[in-house]
């Protein structure tokens, strides 16, 4: 089955512990990014990858980091997280870039950060 | 980016035909009009895409007139399960972002 998958899917940490979310995608995308989404604000575009090894920031960059070593996976890294890190974060994946290609998104991490 | 303006809720019933419109107005020469579907706790799920005229598909249908300044995505014959948040979009041809407005929450009633 076509599928982007995220782990954890829930994640209660404290402030300043490294944490990272993974992200899979078994379709061979190419283009792969993360947004978060919070109540009033929407979803908002944190970081994206056009191909291994190229990664690029979106509109919300700021405290996170990515990685694109393989095709399927793109892990998101929180190095010291924040209270106002706490969201619901979203992997996504498509072929080629975001015109004319179907985006796919994962089933969602909910994280806390106390 | 062009920035789009949509309702920020719709209430109907079941079987009834849900019109929402979009508006656009600094829309772009090579820019594409897409529609999100996103339920609760869960992702978002796209329906469709048009640049112009008219787009149906087996979900949804797109209406884009002329001036491409507003799209409106009808969905027929709603049931309890369409019940969800409905974003419009506009994607750049050359760009690989995509920005997500405040979506339109669709409650559909028995």
């Amino acid at each position: 089955e076509a599928q982007v998958t995220q782990n954890p899917r829930y994640l209660i940490t404290v402030t300043g512990k490294k944490l990272t979310v993974t992200c899979s995608q078994n379709m061979n995308h190419e283009y792969m990014s993360w947004y978060r989404q919070d109540p009033g604000l929407g979803l908002r575009q944190i970081y994206y990858s056009m191909n291994v090894e190229v990664t690029d920031k979106g509109d919300v960059p700021e405290g996170y980091k990515v990685s694109r070593k393989e095709k399927r996976n793109f892990p998101l890294i929180l190095e010291s997280p924040s209270p106002n890190q706490t969201s619901l974060y979203f992997c996504a994946s498509s072929q080629g870039g975001a015109v004319g290609e179907t985006q796919y998104f994962g089933p969602g991490t909910r994280l806390l950060v106390l | 980016l062009a920035k789009t303006t949509q309702p920020i809720s719709m209430d109907s019933y079941e079987g009834q035909e849900v019109n929402i419109t979009c508006s656009h107005n600094n829309i772009a020469t090579n820019d594409y009009i897409t529609w999100y579907q996103q339920f609760p706790s869960q992702g978002p799920r796209f329906i469709i895409q048009g640049y112009k005229t008219k787009v149906t598909n087996e979900v949804a249908s797109l209406f884009i007139p002329a001036d491409r300044k507003s799209s409106t995505l009808s969905l027929p014959r709603v049931s309890l399960s369409d019940t969800a948040v409905y974003y419009c979009l506009v994607v750049a041809s050359a760009g690989n972002k995509l920005t997500f407005g405040g979506g339109t929450r669709v409650l559909v009633k028995p």
